[in-house]
């Protein structure tokens, strides 16, 4: 069975410190890597995809892929107290029909 | 902006009757839309795969007579809660990814059923 695991957390950070989140996944056939923030009573938002191995940046956010380790991670830089939700990490395996994994997600709170 | 709609947000209903809840990809089509649910302070789960043209795939344990399905055109799929009870009460979200992969959220559907 594939799984994705994440720490549930709640991680929690001053402001203007650096979040790392991780995640860890069983399926090595795995090809795609996403993070999604959701605030409470909403919806995921996409905030990052990665496919390769190494870093990717985009603004204040990092994600981090370790295919050999099957690691990704993602790192907030300059954390701000409007960063605080669960993050998702959700992985897709090759073939799957655009279906996802996601993690149970973990909770980051920024305390101002 | 939003690329996946959904509606409507909030739902309230008396037990017994039937929900429609409406999906729609607005600027790319998709053949495949997924359904999930998700109670407070739970995490994300996977009702059903809806596929345009063909039968959804319903996860296992989630019953396709009381969870219908209709995926009628490549940027609209519905999902339809037949005779809701209280115990359905849920945030109900759609998702629908675009060709180059990325998945995308609906705004999610507050089910409340009295």
């Amino acid at each position: 069975q594939k799984e994705v695991e994440q720490n549930s957390g709640p991680l929690s950070v001053p402001e203007g410190a650096i979040a790392s989140l991780n995640c860890t996944y069983s399926d090595r056939g795995s090809q795609s890597f996403f993070w999604y923030r959701q605030y409470s009573g909403k919806s995921p938002e996409l905030i990052m995809f990665i496919y390769s191995n190494g870093d990717k940046e985009d603004g204040r956010f990092t994600a981090q892929l370790n295919k050999a380790s099957q690691y990704v991670s993602l790192l907030i830089r300059d954390s701000q107290p409007s960063d605080s939700a669960t993050y998702l990490c959700a992985v897709r395996s090759g073939g799957s029909n655009y279906k996802l994994t996601f993690g149970k997600g973990t909770l980051l709170t920024v305390n101002p | 902006g939003a690329v996946v709609s959904q509606h409507p947000s909030w739902v309230i209903c008396k037990s017994g009757t039937s929900v429609k809840i409406e999906c729609r990809s607005l600027d790319f089509q998709a053949t495949t839309m997924f359904w999930y649910r998700q109670f407070p302070k739970q995490s994300l789960m996977l009702m059903a795969t809806s596929n345009e043209g063909s039968k959804a795939t319903y996860e296992q344990g989630v019953e396709k007579d009381k969870f219908l399905i209709n995926h009628a055109s490549l940027t609209l799929s519905t999902l339809t809660v037949t005779s809701a009870h209280p115990e359905d009460s849920s945030f109900y979200i759609c998702s629908a990814p675009r060709l180059t992969g990325e998945l995308f959220f609906g705004e999610g559907s507050r089910l409340t059923v009295l």
